[in-house]
This record gives structure tokens, C-alpha cells and sequence, in this order.
């Protein structure tokens, strides 16, 4: 079993709607928990940290569940520059930035 | 600009070669880290190094090796003991106090032909 999954989508969304995805994680010590971009042939970008009171950052808000074990992002209004693939990323729970990385979520932004 | 820098962005090597990947960050950051991401998989941790002239095995280190002589430098060689080395290798850096957010650079492809 990975232990960073999510769906790999692509998740089809017309310009404006909200799009919403989940990703769940096996190691039930993890303490941090992030969403990275990533744009095609490029790096990485952090996006936000996932707090576990859950938090907003303009149009994006993102969700912890400790209880089951999964963490979520939801994009309101898209836009066509929302058109990435989302990394989910949990620290492994050690102390030397160890991170796990999903595969991806691919959204795509249509007019 | 404060940033970290990998280079090539393209290498192509015919198999049995090593080859050597750049990566070079001016941010004062004492942690950097080696990726490599292949199609429909997470990035894997193939070494990372916490301080000079200190370095760890990630999870896929067979095949690899680095060093890290300096601060800003940590150069990752793909050996020829490596099976399938034909992907896209990411280098970051972060600081010591917060090892979470981990900035990246922008890639070498490495194709093996």
C-alpha cells in the first residue's frame, strides 16, 4: 500500500466551478501535511500547509481528518490557471524533513 | 535572486556511463535533498543531506551517489549500477528550522539511451 495516495484524476472543471479532492495517508504519526503544484515539466511549488484546524488561502481551502486519515483541497471559482496537478505531501514524522509525496491529482480548467 | 539552480535541464547518456546532476541553491539553506519523480508515481527520496559533509540514503539510493562539500552544492551521480535511470531528478534545499517546506529546482530529465 502507498502511503500517500490519491486519485489521479484528470478532474474536468469549467471555469468558475468548485472542484474539491481528497488524498489519504498510512502513517499515523505523520504531524505535517501539504499541497504542492505542479505544473507540467516543472518543479514542485508549495501551495499551502494544512493546518488542523483546516485554513484558507484565497480561493483554496484545504482540510485535515486525522481520525480517517485524509486531507483535502477544495478550489473555489476556478481558474484556467488552476490547471496543474496537485502533490499531496505528508513528513513522515521524523525530524529531517523525510516527505511523502502522492502522485498527483491532475485538474483540469476548461472556458 | 535567491534560488536553486540545476543544470542541465535536458541530458541524454548512452547506457553504461555515469553522469553527474547539478544542483546549486544561494539561499543558506543546510538541508538539500534528491529526488526523482517517473510518470504516474510521487517523487521518491533517492539521498538528502542535513549538513556539510553529511549525507543519507533515501529510499531508493542503489545506483546513486553524492557529496556534499560545500553549503550551496550537491551534486547527485547517476552510476551505471543503476537499472533504470531514465527520469525526471529533482534537487531541493530548506532551512534547518522548518525541514517541511522544501523548495525545489526546476528539474534535469535525464534520458538513458
Amino acid at each position: 500500500r502507498k502511503e500517500v495516495e490519491q486519485d489521479p484524476g484528470p478532474f474536468n472543471v469549467p471555469e468558475g466551478a468548485t472542484v474539491a479532492f481528497n488524498c489519504t495517508y498510512s502513517n499515523s504519526a505523520s504531524q505535517s501535511f501539504f499541497w504542492y503544484r505542479q505544473d507540467c515539466r516543472k518543479e514542485p511549488k508549495l501551495l499551502m500547509s494544512v493546518y488542523s484546524s483546516g485554513n484558507e488561502d484565497g480561493r483554496f481551502t484545504a482540510q485535515l481528518n486525522r481520525a480517517s486519515q485524509y486531507i483535502s483541497l477544495l478550489i473555489r471559482d476556478s481558474k484556467l490557471s488552476d490547471s496543474a496537478t496537485y502533490l499531496c505531501v505528508v513528513n513522515s514524522g521524523d525530524s529531517w524533513g523525510k516527505l511523502q509525496f502522492g502522485a498527483g491529482t491532475q485538474v483540469v480548467v476548461t472556458p | 535572486d535567491g534560488g536553486i539552480t540545476q543544470s542541465p535541464k535536458y541530458l541524454f547518456r548512452k547506457e553504461g556511463q555515469n553522469v553527474t546532476l547539478s544542483c546549486e541553491q544561494n539561499l543558506n539553506h543546510d538541508a538539500m535533498y534528491w529526488y526523482r519523480q517517473d510518470p504516474g508515481q510521487g517523487l521518491r527520496l533517492i539521498y538528502y543531506s542535513q549538513i556539510v559533509n553529511d549525507f543519507q540514503k533515501g529510499d531508493i539510493a542503489e545506483g546513486y551517489s553524492v557529496s556534499r562539500e560545500k553549503k550551496e552544492s550537491f551534486p547527485l551521480t547517476v552510476t551505471s549500477a543503476q537499472k533504470n535511470p531514465t527520469a525526471f531528478y529533482l534537487c531541493a534545499s530548506c532551512t534547518g528550522s522548518d525541514y517541511n517546506e522544501q523548495f525545489f529546482g526546476p528539474g534535469t530529465r535525464l534520458t538513458v539511451l
